[in-house]
């Protein structure tokens, strides 16, 4: 079956440091990664997504994210963090169910900013 | 700009209530889905639904209905709510043929 994975519910970095976020999935097939940020009491919103080609994807915000196939990881990454980037971020990996996909997600990792 | 809007932000209702969460999306989109967000377990898929009329049980259905009558407008329904269906429930829409899903703003559901 395939699974996401997060390491670390919880991670706090000072403001202007890098931000590291870790997400691992399992999946058999070539994956559709994603990343999505969900702001205190909002829904989520798209970050960035891997499909196919370049292996280095940028997204909004200052945020990307690498997707190692021999690591099966997609690490989310920002050089230098801002108090407005606190929120939760979930990965997630597109996988095929018959005829429709579906994402299957990580459990969430809360980024708190410390000033 | 891709729109769906959730019928409540907050909600509390009674044990045993049948509650009503309401979700419409403004892009045309083939695919809705309702997920249930609790802290520690990430979404878990519900219910979704790729056709008018049509629906598929996702994760965790259990004690969960959804109807789907009109294309833009998908209803998630729990019939006798029960204290554990207290969640934050997110609704989200994507086209075929894409991958990315467009969510709603969530339902804070409170049930007594």
């Amino acid at each position: 079956a395939q699974s996401v994975t997060q390491l670390g519910s919880h991670v706090s970095v000072s403001e202007g440091a890098l931000v590291l976020l870790r997400c691992n999935y399992s999946s058999s097939v070539p994956p559709y990664l994603f990343w999505y940020v969900q702001y205190p009491n909002q829904g989520l919103q798209l970050l960035l997504k891997y499909t196919t080609g370049a292996t280095l994807v940028k997204g909004i915000n200052g945020f990307e994210a690498e997707f190692k196939k021999s690591e099966t990881s997609f690490h989310l990454t920002k050089p230098s963090a801002h108090m407005s980037d606190a929120a939760e971020y979930f990965c997630a990996v597109s996988v095929q169910m018959d005829s429709n996909y579906q994402l299957i997600w990580g459990a969430g990792t809360k980024l708190i900013i410390k000033p | 700009d891709v729109k769906v809007t959730q019928s409540s932000r907050y909600l509390v209702k009674r044990t045993g209530e049948k509650v009503f969460l309401e979700c419409v999306q403004d892009m045309d989109h083939e695919n809705m889905f309702w997920y249930r967000q609790d802290p520690g377990l990430g979404l878990r898929l519900i219910y979704f639904s790729y056709d008018v009329k049509m629906k598929e049980k996702g994760d965790i259905p259990e004690g969960y209905s959804v109807s789907r009558e009109k294309k833009e407008r998908f209803s998630l329904i729990l019939e006798s709510a029960s204290t554990n269906q207290t969640s934050m429930y997110l609704c989200a829409s994507r086209a075929r043929g894409s991958y990315e899903q467009y969510f709603g703003p969530g339902t804070r559901l409170t049930v007594t």
